[in-house]
């Protein structure tokens, strides 16, 4: 099983600044790796596949990056509505894995 | 507009059955990969279950493995998963999601709003 390690557990951030998300995989996962958005009371949101491919209808702030073990997801000026917890996802592998998770909000 | 809704949530007693459902629109359902995915209390997202578009090819997480089963009905746009012999730990919000390829080891692009499975005594 590949295991996904996300860090920081929180980031601790005010509006328009910027976040820097990681997430390092124990074995390489090529470019198969995705990031989602998770609020309470939502469904989760894909915003990038395949490391750096932003889905359908996710803003230009989002960007991910990385390849092998280590990637990164950044939100260049973060919105209110960004304040939410973050999570990667790789495909390369049974089973479908995910980090633990990065808590973003509001300092 | 995709749309998936789940239901079948309730409180069960430990060791009990249950059998969640989620109705697709949307999409050609019968062209992508399923899974069920779920959020316990406290913990992070966790992949339960995939199932290919015919059904040929199925894969379970080791915590679920013998005790649950996907299925799905094309012609019904529907999914299945088959809960047996819950325990305390499978407490959470079930996610029914569609894979985003043809393949079942996928990323997922779109999302049910879940469904609450209570185990308790």
């Amino acid at each position: 099983e590949i295991v996904l390690t996300q860090s920081p557990a929180t980031l601790s951030l005010s509006p328009g600044e910027r976040a820097t998300l990681s997430c390092r995989a124990s074995q390489s996962v090529i470019t198969y790796l995705a990031w989602y958005q998770l609020k309470p009371g939502q469904a989760p949101r894909l915003l990038i596949y395949d490391a750096s491919n932003r889905a359908t209808g996710v803003p230009a702030r989002f960007s991910g990056s990385g390849s092998g073990t280590d990637f990164t997801l950044t939100i260049s000026s973060l919105e209110p509505e960004d304040f939410a917890v973050y999570y990667c996802q790789q495909r390369r592998n049974w089973p479908l894995t995910f980090g633990g998770g990065t808590k973003v909000e509001i300092k | 507009e995709v749309q998936l809704v789940e239901s079948g949530g309730v409180v069960v007693q430990p060791g009990g059955s249950l059998r969640l459902s989620c109705a697709a629109s949307g999409f050609t359902f019968d062209d992508y990969a399923m899974h069920w995915l779920r959020l316990a209390p406290g913990k992070g997202l966790e992949w339960v279950s995939g199932i290919s578009w015919d059904g040929a090819e199925i894969g379970y997480a080791d915590s679920v493995e013998g005790r649950f089963t996907i299925s799905r009905d094309n012609a019904k746009n529907s999914l299945y998963l088959q809960m047996n012999s819950l325990r305390a730990e499978d407490t959470a919000l079930y996610y029914c999601a569609k894979g985003a390829l043809v393949v079942v080891v996928s990323f997922f692009d779109h999302w049910g709003q879940g469904s609450l499975v209570t185990v308790s005594a």
